[in-house]
């Protein structure tokens, strides 16, 4: 089946640190996404990024469907960026996602 | 986006018994979608929830555990039945939006489930 992985698994920042989070999958896909979980248990969109790059304030992302990984990049890090970050894949002209393993991010003062 | 709600947003239930939770969003959507968070772990997809037909489950869940209604293009109902602490997770609905080509999927608040 699809699998995805996400490195590293856990990460401590110092606040103004930058940051660069990791999503491999294993098959060609039609949809990907980038998600943050916060505290609270609330999932944000962050990306729709198939393929190519894209960037939104502090934050970008890069996927390369040919070597089916995507990066999402965070410059300039604060203390709201903690929580666990997701990449999201949907395979074969499908539309049910498949959620990577998660990257569980501290930033501290 | 869309503004999508669900109730309750967390309940302590005790085992053997059965929690139904809702999904409103604020616009009709075509594709609707149920997942569960357990405690540390990511989100693995229940099912799909089909306006007029049964739900479509994926490997390891079954109908009569996670009973799903969708009577309409803009709610949906999942059950968690004879609960069991086993079952105590983050259950979130999902929307599929589409626009110009691009289909992204949007999440509700979750609703934290306890089980006792």
């Amino acid at each position: 089946g699809i699998q995805v992985e996400q490195s590293p698994p856990d990460l401590i920042l110092q606040e103004g640190a930058n940051s660069t989070l990791r999503c491999n999958f294993s098959d060609s896909v039609n949809n990907l996404q980038w998600f943050h979980q916060n505290p609270w248990g609330q999932l944000i969109n962050l990306f729709y990024i198939p393929s190519g790059t894209k960037q939104n304030g502090r934050l970008s992302a890069t996927t390369v469907a040919t070597e089916r990984y995507s990066l999402l990049y965070i410059s300039s890090s604060q203390t709201t960026d903690s929580g666990v970050y997701f990449c999201a894949e949907a395979t074969g002209g499908g539309n049910k996602l498949t959620f990577g393993t998660g990257t569980q991010l501290k930033v501290e003062l | 986006s869309a503004v999508i709600s669900q109730k309750p947003s967390r309940d302590i239930c005790q085992r053997g018994t059965s929690l139904t939770i809702q999904c409103q969003v604020d616009s009709q959507v075509t594709m609707m979608f149920w997942y569960r968070q357990q405690p540390g772990q990511s989100l693995t997809l229940i099912a799909t929830a089909n306006q007029g037909s049964e739900a479509t489950y994926e490997s390891g869940f079954v109908i009569d555990k996670f009973p799903i209604s969708r009577p309409n293009l803009t709610f949906s109902t999942l059950t968690v039945s004879n609960m069991s602490p086993e079952d105590s997770s983050i259950y979130l609905c999902s929307v599929e939006l589409g626009l110009a080509g691009v289909y992204e999927q949007y999440f509700g608040p979750g609703t934290r489930l306890t089980v006792t």
